[in-house]
């Protein structure tokens, strides 16, 4: 079946610009997540989401950042007024939780959206 | 504050070989440990994973050994081959939908 999917795969933007990154999950996965990749910083968990809400948005970098979920599917990851240290490869994962007690929380990863800010 | 250390940062092994990948934790709220594989230009894919009630987990050529008492846990890869050369990941959640807190990473390769 089709995996995480994410767009756009490469964005280039200058700085004080604002982007917006896009996640399909799996379907059925009920949970999303956002992470971010850097060199310096490497694999950081930025937002979840169960459904369509967000219980804990305290790993977002900045109030720059911000997360949406429709429907239950697809999420929206919004930086406003990027800077260059924005720069970095955005993910997404989905899992299925059959309740939030689980700890198998396997989560599958998109391929990212690499983002450059100049 | 660094909650999961991974070691070490780049390993080469030769074909055939084990490759050991360890890691260390300090959340005691954590019980599930999962180890992601990534290739370059690709998002992590799961390898394998653990929970804190057993103490090893064989999966073919891979195996993590987890030690609760000291918080450690750690990757083995039996007869490594040239296409396990990646960057493998440890990784820590507490129950429910938490988030992965992960390592830092270690780049392997394997010379053939």
């Amino acid at each position: 079946g089709a995996g995480v999917s994410q767009s756009p795969s490469n964005k280039v933007t200058e700085k004080g610009k604002d982007v917006e990154l896009r996640c399909d999950p799996i379907s059925g996965h009920t949970a999303l997540y956002w992470y971010r990749q850097s060199l310096g910083q490497g694999l950081e968990f930025l937002i979840y989401f169960q459904g369509n809400s967000a219980p804990d948005k305290s790993g977002l970098p900045s109030d720059r950042f911000s997360a949406e979920r429709t429907g239950g599917s697809v999420s929206t990851l919004t930086i406003q007024r990027t800077q260059q240290e924005d720069s970095a490869v955005y993910l997404c994962a989905s899992s299925y939780l059959p309740g939030l007690r689980s700890s198998y929380n396997e989560q599958f990863f998109g391929p990212g959206t690499r983002l450059t800010v100049l | 504050q660094q909650q999961v250390k991974q070691s070490p940062q780049s390993l080469i092994v030769q074909k055939g070989g084990i490759s050991i990948i360890n890691c260390a934790y300090e959340n005691t709220a954590f019980d599930y440990f999962p180890w992601y594989q990534q290739f370059p230009g690709k998002g992590p894919a799961l390898l394998i994973a653990i929970r804190p009630d057993v103490s090893e987990k064989k999966e073919g050529r891979f195996t993590i050994s987890f030690n609760k008492s000291a918080k450690q846990f750690s990757l083995h890869i039996m007869d490594s081959q040239p296409g396990d050369s990646a960057t493998y990941f440890c990784a820590a959640s507490g129950g429910g939908a938490d988030g992965l807190t992960f390592g830092k990473g270690t780049h392997l390769i394997i010379q053939p």
